[in-house]
């Protein structure tokens, strides 16, 4: 069965500085990875996500993600973070095939942004 | 509809009562999840359906936790006899299909029991 870590449970940046949000995932073979951002009292957007093909995936609101398989992870980023990036930022991992394809969650990371 | 619709937004009840929720997805999603969010926590997975394949119940925390769904259609999770620690949010998504194509989520139901 799939597994996702969120390193990070409270990272706090300032406006315009870069972000890296961390997730590492546990799977067998290739996963789908996937980012939510839940912003408060909102429900959860899906960010980006990666299926296959090329490593590196741009989202939306300007941030992107890097798939490194020999690292298991997926991590997040954006080079310029804005006030309103501030919110729970949640990474997801499913399992292609098989019987089941339930999606897991990590238990987020939460971003606030200083001015 | 053109999102995932769950019914009610809020519901506070007395321990000890049973509470039914429900969840109706995006037309022509074949998939459908139940997740739990209790305060300042992830997202608990409890429930998947797939067609009309059997149910991955594995995420279930009791067996005071049940949930149906009739086809592709609406989903009813049902929790019995109610207790404090069942108080979260619970989510609904849906997907179109098995591949783990993007999961749209409904805005929960707050589950309040006192």
């Amino acid at each position: 069965a799939q597994s996702v870590t969120q390193p990070d449970i409270h990272i706090t940046v300032s406006e315009g500085a870069s972000l890296e949000l961390r997730c590492n995932y546990s799977y067998g073979a290739t996963p789908y990875l996937f980012w939510y951002v839940q912003s408060p009292g909102q429900g959860l957007q899906l960010l980006l996500k990666y299926f296959s093909g090329d490593t590196l995936v741009q989202g939306i609101k300007g941030f992107e993600a890097e798939f490194k398989r020999s690292q298991s992870s997926f991590n997040l980023r954006k080079p310029s973070v804005h006030w309103s990036d501030a919110a729970e930022y949640f990474c997801a991992v499913g399992a292609p095939g098989g019987a089941t394809n339930k999606l897991i969650f990590g238990t987020g990371t939460l971003l606030a942004v200083q001015p | 509809g053109a999102g995932v619709s769950q019914s009610p937004s809020n519901k506070v009840t007395e321990k000890g009562k049973d509470v039914e929720l429900r969840c109706d997805p995006i037309s022509g999603h074949t998939a459908l999840y139940w997740y739990r969010q209790r305060l300042g926590q992830g997202l608990e997975f409890l429930i998947y359906f797939q067609g009309n394949s059997a149910p991955d119940k594995s995420g279930l925390p009791s067996d005071r936790f049940s949930a149906e769904r009739t086809g592709e259609s609406v989903s009813t999770l049902t929790i019995q006899r109610t207790q404090q620690e069942d108080s979260a949010v619970y989510l609904c998504a849906s997907s179109l299909n098995r591949g783990n194509t993007e999961a749209f989520f409904g805005q929960g139901t707050r589950l309040t029991v006192v």
